[in-house]
């Protein structure tokens, strides 16, 4: 079945540090790949998609990856940030899912000061 | 712009009782979805619309059914609740089957 992966313990990282988070998947081509921002009581928001002949995609502090060889994704937020704390969730969609996006469980970012 | 609005943003539900959540959208988007999040679990779909008038089944759809009123209005209904299905409901658009999502605020709903 399809699976996505995201690492389910908290990234804690200094302010200033670069924080990295990885997206696995399973038994799945998606022609897309998005991250979102989700803070607590809210819902998600996006932040970013990457197409699968796309190997990297930047917006402000923030870099995504796509290796469709590896099957993962990595996501960077760099010079971090207090305010960057929050969970991240990838999201795939494509192959015979056409419209429909899976979300992985999301990996919580703790920035301290 | 309100973007995505969802009612009610809390409801407590004894088991066998029925309800339906509402979602709007005012971004004249064609494709809406209704998520579930439940902790360590994610959001997993449980029913979309790619257009007004068309509606299928996501990843978890039994206990559930939809609505799609017109372009702006997605609703889901509960017909009888079951304790399994205390959630956080989330509703969702976007304007193309893979731009980005916009979500409403949530439903948090508990069945006792």
């Amino acid at each position: 079945s399809q699976k996505i992966e995201q690492n389910s313990e908290a990234l804690n990282i200094q302010e200033g540090k670069t924080a990295t988070l990885t997206c696995n998947y399973t038994n799945y081509s998606p022609a897309y790949l998005q991250w979102y921002r989700q803070d607590p009581g809210r819902g998600p928001v996006f932040l970013l998609l990457i197409r699968e002949n796309e190997k990297e995609k930047r917006k402000e502090r923030l870099k995504v990856t796509f290796d469709t060889t590896l099957k993962q994704s990595l996501f960077h937020i760099t010079a971090s940030q207090p305010a960057d704390s929050a969970t991240y969730l990838c999201a795939l969609e494509g192959g015979d899912s056409w419209g429909k996006f899976q979300f992985g469980a999301g990996t919580q970012v703790v920035v301290t000061p | 712009n309100a973007g995505v609005t969802q009612t009610p943003k809390f409801q407590v539900l004894k088991t066998g009782q029925s309800m339906t959540l509402q979602c709007a959208q005012d971004m004249n988007h064609n494709s809406m979805y209704w998520y579930r999040q439940d902790p360590g679990m994610g959001l997993r779909l449980i029913y979309y619309s790619a257009s007004e008038g068309t509606t299928d089944k996501g990843e978890v759809p039994n206990g559930y059914n939809v609505s799609r009123l017109n372009k702006r209005e997605f609703s889901l209904r509960l017909e009888s609740a079951a304790p399994s299905q205390t959630s956080v409901y989330f509703c969702a658009s976007t304007s193309t089957s893979v731009g980005e999502q916009f979500f409403g605020p949530g439903t948090r709903l508990t069945v006792l």
